[in-house]
């Protein structure tokens, strides 16, 4: 089955830096990744996704890398803003046609004014 | 355009109880997935169904665990006999169609005397 891990639990970063968040998944076949912000008492809320068969995408302040040679993932917010706060989850769909996700354990992001 | 809507917010059930948790998913969407999450956890898949059809239920426990998306009206999460270690948020995802962005709810959130 897929596993998905991130990197780091938390991390801190000043107010107007970027943001780097990353994901590391196991399963080669696994060909959609979503991003997901959740506040606290609220559910998952979809920031961006990216499929196999490309290896960036960009949002407004956010861009997803894919690299799936070593099956990793990331999501660079750029000049972060109090807003910003909150835990970040990768989630990923093991092969096409398969619609259940698996999430990571999320990295808990803090902005520092 | 209204989100995913859960009810209730809360739900507080007495062990050997019946919880029962209700999702109506955004308009157009004929698609539902459920999750649930531990405290400090990533979500883990429990079940996905259309209309009237239940698509993929492998993550959900075999006794006590029963979900339905009918023709008319919300999908339902059904737990018999409720146990503490079902004390958990739950949440409800909708999508249009498979192969989409998973957009979620806010979760009901079950607490277990």
């Amino acid at each position: 089955g897929e596993s998905v891990g991130l990197h780091l639990p938390t991390l801190s970063v000043q107010e107007g830096d970027n943001s780097i968040i990353n994901c590391a998944y196991s399963n080669s076949a696994s060909d959609y990744f979503i991003w997901y912000k959740q506040e606290s008492g609220k559910g998952p809320q979809f920031i961006i996704d990216i499929r196999s068969n490309m290896d960036k995408r960009q949002g407004q302040r956010v861009t997803v890398l894919l690299n799936k040679t070593v099956k990793h993932l990331s999501l660079q917010i750029a000049a972060t803003q109090p807003g910003d706060s909150a835990v970040y989850f990768c989630a990923v769909r093991p092969n096409f046609g398969n619609e259940k996700l698996t999430f990571g354990t999320g990295t808990r992001l803090t902005i520092i004014p | 355009n209204a989100g995913v809507m859960q009810n209730p917010r809360h739900l507080v059930r007495r062990r050997g109880q019946e919880a029962r948790l209700r999702c109506s998913p955004m308009k157009g969407h004929s698609h539902v997935y459920w999750y649930r999450q531990l405290p400090e956890e990533g979500l883990k898949f429990m079940v996905y169904l259309q209309k009237e059809n239940i698509i993929d239920e492998s993550g959900m426990p075999k006794e006590r665990f029963s979900a339905e998306f009918p023709k008319e009206g919300p999908s339902i999460l059904r737990i018999q006999q409720v146990v503490r270690g079902d004390s958990a948020a739950y949440f409800c995802a909708s999508s249009p169609f498979g192969d989409q962005p998973q957009h979620f709810g806010d979760g009901t959130r079950l607490s277990i005397l």
